[in-house]
């Protein structure tokens, strides 16, 4: 079956320095990758998607690129904020509806 | 646009004693999805609905969930008789079809401690 591996469970970084969320996946289909972004005590909320090979997508400062050889579709920012720390999810979907998250990764901006 | 609303936010409950969570999607949202949170884990699906039809409820411990959503709008999550291990968050969600790009709206969740 399909499956998402989020190598950190815990990210800790300093304001201003950059920002790499790792995310790996296993399917036998052509997949939609998502980034998921988790505010304290709010719903988790579309950051990021893909399906296109090679092609870096960007929202709100962050961005990832899905390269299908090596199947990752890491986060990045070049700057982190005290505002970016959250929990972020990497998701799958390879046909339907069916979304499978990976474990998640916290990360926390300290000033 | 209102959210995807879910009730209660919070519940504690003895082993054995019985709960149910209420959802109500975004108007026109035909997907439901209910997710399983546990504590410091990503959300793992539970069952999804397209309108009242369950298509995919294969996680669901059928033995002691239940889910249905009668009119293709609500939905409800019953758990009959809670074990330690259900303690978790428990999240729904809606999008407006069943293909692979579409976004997932999440609610805030239901947070069960089963002591």
């Amino acid at each position: 079956g399909d499956s998402v591996t989020q190598t950190e469970g815990l990210v800790t970084l300093t304001k201003g320095l950059p920002v790499m969320l790792n995310c790996t996946y296993q399917t036998t289909y052509s997949p939609f990758l998502f980034w998921y972004v988790q505010h304290l005590n709010e719903a988790p909320k579309l950051l990021l998607k893909s399906s296109t090979d090679n092609k870096r997508t960007e929202h709100q400062g962050f961005y990832a690129t899905l390269h299908k050889s090596s199947s990752s579709f890491h986060l990045q920012k070049s700057s982190a904020q005290l505002s970016d720390s959250a929990l972020y999810y990497c998701a799958l979907n390879n046909a339907g509806a069916k979304l499978t998250f990976g474990g998640g990764t916290r990360l926390t901006v300290r000033p | 646009e209102a959210g995807v609303t879910q009730s209660p936010r919070y519940a504690v409950l003895q082993e054995g004693q019985a709960v149910s969570f209420w959802c109500d999607p975004i108007s026109g949202h035909d997907t439901l999805y209910w997710y399983q949170q546990p504590r410091d884990q990503g959300p793992q699906l539970l069952v999804y609905f397209r309108d009242e039809a369950v298509i995919d409820n294969s996680q669901l411990p059928s033995d002691r969930f239940s889910a249905v959503r009668p009119k293709g709008t609500n939905s409800t999550l019953k758990i009959q008789s809670a074990k330690q291990g259900d303690t978790a968050t428990y999240l729904c969600a809606s999008s407006p079809g069943t293909i692979s790009n579409e976004r997932l709206f999440f609610g805030h969740g239901t947070k069960l401690s089963v002591l």
